[in-house]
């Protein structure tokens, strides 16, 4: 158990709709990194929030939105669904120091 | 070309087998270099963490860093069933605060017994 927990662990949804993703990092970790895996593009990192702060944003579509609350658990918003949005969405998080991650167990999100 | 080159496999061996990983990368700026460990279907979890060049061991573990050759190894030796699943080497350059992860694609192992 790494101390990462994201809800819910399973989502199925009709394409056109939105989502909210959950993610509470492990206990003094400010650091929070979300990646999404699909089965032909492997880990890509999406976005990362340091201490309620957005810090590096990567592949995310305009569609996705995420933010990081005071009490350092992040969410990330999934809208207008498309078929290609089902992966799995981890949630990952790190020490002050950034050096190594965390990652939660996952959200698997089916869009049908 | 991808930053972080890693063979997919499956990789089969039997129980008992001493088993090698390898990934290669073409950023020299890397510093930090990661192997976890993804069980079908379950989140990656953080096998061994290896700062610059060097070795490391952690019981059955041991990862190796060549930079000179920008090669990783992760070893695996008496290996068990238990350790099928799928292994992904990242890394990622010092940056206080915020660090990327570049993962490889991963190397699916499957031990029999």
């Amino acid at each position: 158990d790494s101390g990462v927990t994201q809800t819910p662990k399973h989502l199925i949804t009709a394409t056109g709709q939105r989502v909210t993703l959950r993610c509470s990092p492990r206990s003094g970790d400010l650091s929070v990194y979300w990646y999404q895996q699909s089965l032909d593009q492997g880990l890509q990192f999406l976005i990362q929030y340091y201490n309620g702060e957005e810090r590096a944003k990567g592949n995310i579509l305009e569609r996705f939105s995420a933010q990081q609350f005071p009490d350092l658990h992040s969410e990330l918003n999934l809208s207008s669904l498309e078929l290609g949005d089902s992966a799995l969405y981890f949630c990952a998080s790190s020490p002050h120091s950034g050096e190594t991650q965390y990652f939660g167990p996952g959200t698997r999100l089916l869009v049908l | 070309q991808k930053e972080v080159e890693q063979d997919p496999g499956p990789l089969s061996v039997p129980e008992g087998a001493i088993v090698s990983l390898n990934c290669t990368y073409s950023n020299s700026a890397f510093q930090y270099f990661m192997w976890y460990r993804q069980y079908s279907r379950k989140g990656p979890e953080l096998l061994m963490y290896t700062y610059s060049s060097g070795n490391k061991e952690d019981g059955r573990f041991t990862a190796q860093v060549d930079k000179s050759s920008k090669y990783i190894s992760l070893f695996i030796r008496d290996s068990q069933p238990s350790d099928s699943a799928t292994y992904l080497c990242a890394m990622s350059v010092p940056n206080t605060g915020f660090q990327k992860l570049v993962f490889g694609t991963g190397t699916r192992l499957l031990v029999s017994p």
